[in-house]
């Protein structure tokens, strides 16, 4: 099945600087690649996707970019605040399709002021 | 607001007293599923669910079921609970099979001592 890896396991980070979350995947039949951010308490929140016809994706500071050849994709947060200290997770489709979302383990981003 | 709502927040149980972690989402959603995460494992799935009385299993059900009468309820079960079960639990919803992004609850946090 799917597997999804996730670098760093933390990150630490001065406000104003970029941010960079790295995912590999192994299957090639994934089609489909959120990233959700986790707050300390609460449930993942959906903050960007993209699917594998698209190779980036912007949405005002976060952009998700694709390499389907490579196998991997990332998360870049530019100007990063405080508020954007969390935990992030990045997931890829698989093979079963998207009601079978496969998580990576993690990065925990910490923005200091 | 639209929202999935999970009950309870926190839970402390015994080795083997049955018990039901209740999952209700108010946005007409088509899909839903549930998830446990592990410290450095990320979040797992355990079940998931087409739509009403359609459920299939995740990547791990072992110990695990679900049933899903209505669209908008999906609860856990938990038949005998034991030690290896205490973990964070996560309910999640989705629309339809075209709007992959889910919509995760606050969490049930279960121990089993």
């Amino acid at each position: 099945g799917e597997n999804v890896e996730q670098h760093p396991s933390t990150l630490s980070v001065q406000e104003g600087d970029s941010a960079v979350i790295k995912c590999t995947y192994s299957d090639s039949a994934s089609n489909y690649f959120p990233w959700y951010k986790q707050e300390l308490g609460k449930g993942p929140q959906l903050i960007i996707d993209i699917r594998s016809n698209v190779g980036e994706k912007k949405d005002q500071r976060i952009a998700v970019t694709l390499n389907k050849t490579a196998k991997h994709f990332s998360l870049h947060i530019t100007e990063t605040q405080p508020e954007d200290s969390a935990v992030y997770f990045c997931a890829a489709s698989g093979r079963a399709g998207f009601q079978k979302l496969v998580f990576g383990t993690g990065t925990r981003l910490l923005v200091s002021p | 607001e639209a929202q999935v709502t999970q009950n309870p927040r926190y839970l402390i149980t015994v080795t083997g007293k049955k018990l039901t972690v209740t999952c209700s989402q108010n946005m007409n959603h088509e899909y839903m599923s549930w998830y446990r995460q592990d410290p450095g494992l990320g979040l797992r799935q355990i079940y998931y669910s087409m739509n009403v009385e359609a459920t299939d299993k995740g990547d791990v059900p072992e110990g695990y079921k679900v049933s899903r009468k209505e669209k908008r309820n999906f609860p856990l079960i938990l038949e005998s609970p034991s030690p290896n079960q205490t973990s964070l639990y996560f309910c999640a919803s989705r629309p339809d099979s075209i709007n992959y992004g889910y919509t995760f609850g606050s969490g049930t946090r279960l121990t089993v001592v």
